[in-house]
């Protein structure tokens, strides 16, 4: 089945910096690439999303590239602000197996520091 | 919000037992997937159902099973409890199978078995 992997697991950043973070899957017929984002004890928030057919997609201060030839896609912050300190989950949808399945990356902890 | 809702929210039990946990998806959404969120693995997939039909499944228990009703509302049922269930539970809704991928959580219930 699919794999993803996410790094880094945590990323402390100073306010205004930038902040990536990158995920690379397994299953190259994986079509579907979402990003969450979860504060403490919330529900996953979906922030941007991007499918296999799109190489670049960006909403604001957030932007999400993917490389189908690398199997890896990463997300961007610009102009972090405190607000943006949560837990950051990639995702990927794979084909096998029907349905709409999402395997998740094991998250990664961002920290936005005055 | 996301427009799906959980009940309930908490749940403290005892190994054993048996529950189950509720979920609604949003409005006019046909798909409703279950997720378990521990501190050590992360977010995973259990099951789906789409329009009342078991679609995909993960790594669900056998002692886990879950159901979709006529109105679209989910139920997963959590039986013979372990201390290792203990997680947050989380349930997810999507428009349709095909060409709407995303998915959208709900607030998540929160079990912990003692």
């Amino acid at each position: 089945g699919e794999n993803v992997e996410q790094h880094p697991s945590t990323l402390s950043v100073q306010e205004g910096d930038s902040a990536v973070i990158k995920c690379t899957y397994s299953d190259s017929a994986s079509n579907y690439f979402p990003w969450y984002k979860q504060e403490l004890g919330k529900r996953p928030q979906l922030i941007i999303d991007i499918r296999s057919n799109v190489g670049e997609k960006k909403d604001q201060r957030i932007a999400v590239t993917l490389n189908k030839t690398a199997k890896h896609f990463s997300l961007h912050i610009t102009e972090t602000q405190p607000e943006d300190s949560a837990v950051y989950f990639c995702a990927a949808r794979g084909v096998t197996g029907g349905g709409n399945k999402l395997t998740f990356g094991t998250g990664t902890q961002l920290k936005v520091e005055l | 919000d996301s427009g799906v809702t959980q009940t309930p929210k908490h749940l403290i039990t005892a190994t054993g037992q048996r529950v189950t946990l509720r979920c609604s998806p949003r409005s006019g959404d046909l798909s409703v997937y279950w997720y378990q969120q521990s501190l050590d693995q992360g977010l995973q997939f259990l099951i789906q159902y789409y329009n009342g039909e078991e679609r995909a499944k993960g790594n669900i228990l056998e002692r886990f099973s879950a159901q979709q009703f006529p109105d679209l509302h989910s139920e997963l049922n959590l039986s013979s409890l372990e201390l290792g269930d203990s997680a947050l539970y989380f349930c997810a809704s999507s428009p349709l199978e095909t060409f709407s991928y995303e998915q959208y959580f709900g607030p998540g219930t929160r079990l912990t078995v003692t």
